[in-house]
């Protein structure tokens, strides 16, 4: 059974520039969440989406958005970037609330 | 503002010994609640989920417990051994107006380090 995969593994951009992530869920899943993590601030919840839909958002700029398409997979999207961006981007996945997250490897952003 | 605390934040025991890595939130208003672990460089491995509804949950040398009316949560390690080095996560899903979920909020983790 495959796990949650997340494209790409590293990437490099300039500060200003946009970058996509993005998220594969395990097959079945309907809900995916993104999170940031940092060393400074730890792990953060982005946003979450289920069946399409935006159910949840963490408190981060609108500069932070996302998608999920009808198939679960999921993108997030950072415009304008900063150095402050940096970070490990982590995505999840469930099947149901009532079930625990599935996490994938991540993509290390950084941001130059 | 819901905050979940982990304490400590680093520790280092022998092999064998048994640990109790501490958990604690400010709102007894949870989802559920759920304990990862974290390799260095890498994401997140599910170790146990525990219910709302729930005190406690087993899954080999790992036992967590729940109490919300206190806010707090203990994950209780047996027998430690070296592969057991890792970062330790303690994550809430608090509800919502509605019923509903919010996303996972983590703790800063306990930084475990299982000496041979």
């Amino acid at each position: 059974k495959a796990g949650v995969t997340q494209t790409p593994r590293y990437l490099i951009k300039t500060r200003g520039q946009q970058v996509t992530l993005s998220c594969s869920p395990i097959s079945g899943h309907r809900s995916v969440s993104w999170y940031q993590q940092t060393p400074g601030q730890g792990l953060q919840f982005l946003f979450e989406y289920f069946s399409e839909t935006q159910r949840n958002k963490g408190n981060f700029p609108g500069r932070f958005s996302g998608r999920q398409f009808s198939n679960s997979r999921s993108e997030m999207n950072v415009s304008t970037l900063e150095l402050g961006d940096s970070a490990l981007y982590l995505c999840a996945s469930s099947i149901r609330d009532t079930y625990g997250y599935t996490f994938g490897s991540g993509t290390r952003l950084t941001v130059v | 503002k819901q905050e979940v605390t982990q304490i400590p934040a680093a520790l280092s025991v022998p092999e064998g010994e048994n640990l109790v890595l501490n958990c604690s939130f400010t709102d007894s208003a949870i989802y559920n609640l759920q304990w990862f672990r974290q390799d260095p460089g890498k994401g997140l491995t599910s170790l146990l989920l525990i219910q709302s509804s729930q005190r406690e949950q087993t899954s080999g040398r790992l036992n967590a417990s729940l109490d919300k009316s206190s806010g707090r949560s203990t994950l209780y390690i047996a027998a430690s051994q070296p592969g057991d080095s890792a970062t330790y996560l303690c994550a809430v899903r608090f509800t919502i107006s509605g019923g509903g979920a919010d996303g996972l909020t983590f703790g800063k983790g306990t930084h475990l380090i299982i000496q041979p």
